[in-house]
């Protein structure tokens, strides 16, 4: 089983420009999750897709932020215009949707996709 | 809201020996989840250990355990014979058992395990 799959594994922007930070979740993962981790601090929580809608999105930082999931498979995450403070690595993790105790509903990390805006 | 803290930012530890990694967290909450999760330079980052708060009982996988306290609210990870390839960032995480099927993870800063010869 194929895991999370992170595009690009590293991004190199100026200041004012757009990226598109993308992420396959594992086939048939219905939850997937968008996080953060700014140099040396903790990792934080984005949004929360349940298929192709949004199920909390309480951590998006502010409206330069974008995300998608079109067709309930992969997510984008859209950052335009970037900022100096958006730089760190983002994160993509899956998980099943399923009835039960919830810590079956184990969340799959990808390798994360390491922004840098300049 | 909850919080996780990881006041290890760095850990060193020889070949064969043994190590502990602390967390503590804050919570109202009684029922709730605790996750360590492991991350290799550049790599995924892969769930190492869970512990559902609602268990006494301390959980194990292979050379990794943890020593859950509840009521001191701590949740330290252990790792036993320490090998090459158990160096990485280690992160805890809390996970409320509140909201719906399924709920967003809360991580502490993480602390960054050197394994030497």
């Amino acid at each position: 089983e194929a895991g999370v799959t992170q595009f690009p594994s590293h991004s190199v922007i100026e200041k004012g420009q757009t990226v598109t930070l993308r992420c396959d979740p594992i086939s048939g993962h219905d939850n997937l999750y968008w996080y953060r981790r700014v140099m040396g601090k903790e990792i934080k929580f984005l949004l929360h897709f349940v298929k192709e809608s949004k199920q909390d999105e309480s951590g998006m930082p502010n409206n330069r932020f974008l995300a998608e999931r079109t067709g309930g498979t992969y997510s984008t995450l859209k950052v335009q215009p970037a900022e100096l403070e958006d730089s760190g690595v983002y994160f993509c993790a899956s998980s099943r949707l399923q009835p039960g105790p919830l810590a079956k509903n184990i969340q799959y990390f990808g390798a994360g996709t390491r922004l840098s805006v300049l | 809201a909850q919080t996780v803290t990881q006041s290890q930012p760095e850990m060193s530890v020889q070949e064969a020996e043994t190590v502990t990694l602390s967390c503590t967290y804050d919570t109202s909450e009684s029922d709730y989840y605790l996750f360590w999760y492991k991350q290799p330079p550049s790599r995924q980052m892969i769930l190492v250990i869970r512990q559902e708060a609602y268990k006494q009982q301390n959980a194990t996988e292979n050379r990794f355990s943890v020593n859950f306290q509840k009521a001191a609210k701590s949740f330290s990870l252990k790792i036993s014979d320490s090998q090459l390839g158990d160096a990485a960032m280690y992160f805890c995480a809390y996970r409320s058992a509140q909201t719906g099927t399924a709920s967003k993870l809360t991580f502490g800063t993480g602390t960054r395990l050197q394994v030497t010869l």
